[in-house]
Parts: structure tokens; C-alpha cells; sequence
């Protein structure tokens, strides 16, 4: 199994700029989420799915989209991108919303926005 | 709402020492509580988890147990290897179907 695969790793933007962060799960999971990690900030939800067609937002929302089309994949999308959107991005999936299960991380995508 | 504590460090140990990286949380309810690991240039990694109080998870030689009286869940090791070099970070589910973290702490363990 593949578990979660995110792309890409690294990316740079201009200020403006739009693009998608990819995420795809290959177990079956309903429970599908982003987290930004910054320094000293630790991990912070940015929105959450609880299964397809279904999303909702976390604790820091503003500035990114999010659509669950399939259980699968659950894309993060930066429409104009900012210098305070530089972060390390995860996403995140579960069999339920966490209870007794952990999560499985992806490996991340480092993004710079200059 | 739901919160975690835990120590920010940096912690810096020798090889074999033993470690304890503090952490206490704040919930309504009876929450799972979590340790993750994430090693450098990583994503996150389940350490070891307990569902109920009294409960002690422990998975590599690292044990943590559930107390509600104090609402802690401290990390432990007996004999730290360099190789646990990473950041630790707590976590707790209280049903709302957010995993809430704790700000980590960075281990370094000399040789």
C-alpha cells in the first residue's frame, strides 16, 4: 500500500498565484484532512472531510479551498496565494474521524510563496 | 475547547539516558490521547496511543499512561538511542473529529 502519497514536495509561488496541493489515499479511509505545521506553531487544521461530498472547515480556513469528489482524494487549493501561506503542508487520513484509529500522514509538500 | 500541553524544549540527551517529555491536556469527556513522531524531512508517524484512563500504550521502547487525575499523558523512555533524534508531539480526539496537537518538542540524543 502506498498509504498517503501528497505532490508535489517542494513548491515555490509568487504572490497571486494559484495551484492545487494533491492528496490521495489508498485505503479506504472517509476521514481526509490538511494540517500547515509553522514553527513554534505546531500542526493546525485547515479543513477536514468526513467522506465524499462532505468537507468542513478547521481552525485556520482563509485563503484555501477544499472539494471531496471521491473518497480517495481530497485536493488543498491556494487561489491567490500570500507570503503567510508559506508553510509545510500535511495531509492526513483515518478509517473514522480518529477516535481509535491514528492518522496516516503524507510525507508533506514544503510551500514558499515570495 | 479540547487543548494540549506539552514541554517545547529543545530537549538535548546522551545516548541511554532516559527520557520524559511532558504533556497534559484539557477536555470534556474522556478522550483518546496520541503520541506522534515525525523524523526529519518526515511526515507524522503514530508513536502509541490509549483510548481509556489507565490505559498505557507503548510501541519501540517508549510507554506513556493515561492519567485522568492529573489530565497528563507523558512520553517515556528508559534508554534513548540516537536514533530517536525527531519531534514529538501530543495529540488528543475528544469526538468533534479534530485531532488536536500540541506544539511538539524536539529530542536530539548525542552519542
Amino acid at each position: 500500500n502506498a498509504g498517503v502519497t501528497q505532490t508535489p514536495k517542494f513548491q515555490v509561488l509568487k504572490t497571486g498565484q494559484s495551484m492545487t496541493l494533491q492528496c490521495a489515499q489508498d485505503m479506504n479511509h472517509e476521514y481526509m484532512s490538511w494540517y500547515r505545521q509553522d514553527p513554534g506553531m505546531g500542526l493546525r487544521l485547515i479543513h477536514y472531510s468526513v467522506g465524499a461530498g462532505i468537507t468542513d472547515q478547521g481552525e485556520v480556513p482563509n485563503g484555501y479551498n477544499v472539494s471531496r469528489s471521491t473518497t480517495e482524494d481530497f485536493p488543498l487549493r491556494l487561489l491567490s496565494a500570500a507570503p503567510s501561506q508559506t508553510s509545510v503542508y500535511f495531509c492526513a487520513s483515518s478509517y473514522s474521524g480518529g477516535s481509535n484509529y491514528g492518522y496516516t500522514f503524507g510525507s508533506g509538500t514544503r510551500l514558499t510563496v515570495v | 475547547g479540547n487543548s494540549v500541553t506539552q514541554m517545547e524544549g529543545p530537549v538535548t540527551l546522551s545516548e541511554e539516558a532516559f527520557l520524559t517529555i511532558n504533556c497534559t491536556y484539557t477536555a470534556t469527556g474522556y478522550p483518546s490521547l496520541f503520541w506522534y513522531v515525525q523524523y526529519p524531512g518526515e511526515g507524522l508517524q503514530l508513536l502509541l496511543k490509549a483510548t481509556k484512563a489507565d490505559d498505557k500504550g507503548s510501541n519501540k521502547g517508549f510507554e506513556a499512561t493515561y492519567r485522568k487525575e492529573t489530565t497528563s499523558f507523558h512520553l517515556e523512555k528508559g534508554s534513548v538511542q540516537v536514533s530517536d533524534s525527531a519531534v514529538y508531539f501530543c495529540a488528543l480526539w475528544g469526538g468533534s473529529e479534530k485531532l488536536v496537537f500540541g506544539k511538539g518538542t524536539k529530542l536530539t540524543v548525542n552519542p
